[in-house]
């Protein structure tokens, strides 16, 4: 089993329609959660991060945590085609390091 | 600006022959990272370090060496041992706290040939 997956895409969504992103996680004892985006051929840009369970919002962006049932996800509101993107979930497990998905690749279509 | 400077963008090397990648960062963070990253299987964590002269091996460490003799600096060697070294190779940093975001460099493409 994967520490961390994701569902690897492509997910395609018209403009102005809401994006949802999730990513599911092995170790239980984990206790950060972050998302990346990374455009084709640039390096991952850190957009949301979220610690405990419950929902953070971030302008069009909302993180959404379960640590019960080992699951977090992303929302994009109102997509626009400059969210189109892979969106990478990473994992800290308390220490220094982050464990990352594959990614999940979204198109948004004009 | 701050920020993490990896150098050269784009590497291409001779099977066989050993490569450095250079990592330079001015955020004053006390950790840095180093992945890799293949089409189709996100990160993967090669080595880190918390602070200057100390470091730790990642999940795929075999066939890479890296040194932290300052805090600003993270070179990362791949050498001829590493059986299949073409990738998308990034360097990232944080403040050293558990459970800190990562920020990463705008990495460097490695071909090997």
């Amino acid at each position: 089993q994967k520490e961390v997956e994701q569902n690897s895409g492509p997910l395609s969504v018209p403009e102005g329609a809401i994006a949802s992103l999730n990513c599911t996680y092995s170790d239980r004892g984990s206790q950060s959660f972050f998302w990346y985006r990374q455009y084709s051929g640039k390096s991952p840009e850190l957009i949301m991060f979220i610690y405990s369970n419950g929902d953070k919002e971030d302008g069009r962006f909302t993180a959404q945590l379960n640590k019960a049932s080992q699951y977090v996800s992303l929302l994009i509101r109102d997509s626009q085609p400059s969210d189109s993107a892979t969106y990478l979930c990473a994992v800290n497990k308390g220490d220094y390091k982050l464990s990352f998905g594959a990614g999940t690749t979204v198109t948004v279509r004009a | 600006d701050g920020g993490i400077t990896q150098s050269p963008k784009y590497l291409f090397r001779k099977e066989g022959q050993n490569v450095t990648l250079s990592c330079e960062q001015n955020l004053n963070h006390d950790a840095m990272y180093w992945y890799r990253q293949d089409p189709g299987q996100g990160l993967r964590l090669i080595y880190y370090s918390q602070i200057v002269n100390d470091f730790q091996k990642g999940d795929i460490a075999e066939g890479y060496s890296v040194s932290r003799e300052k805090k600003e600096s993270f070179p990362l060697t791949v050498t001829s041992a590493q059986k299949n070294p073409t990738a998308f190779y990034l360097c990232a940093s944080s403040i050293g706290l558990t459970n800190s975001p990562l920020h990463f460099g705008n990495g460097t493409r490695l071909t090997v040939t």
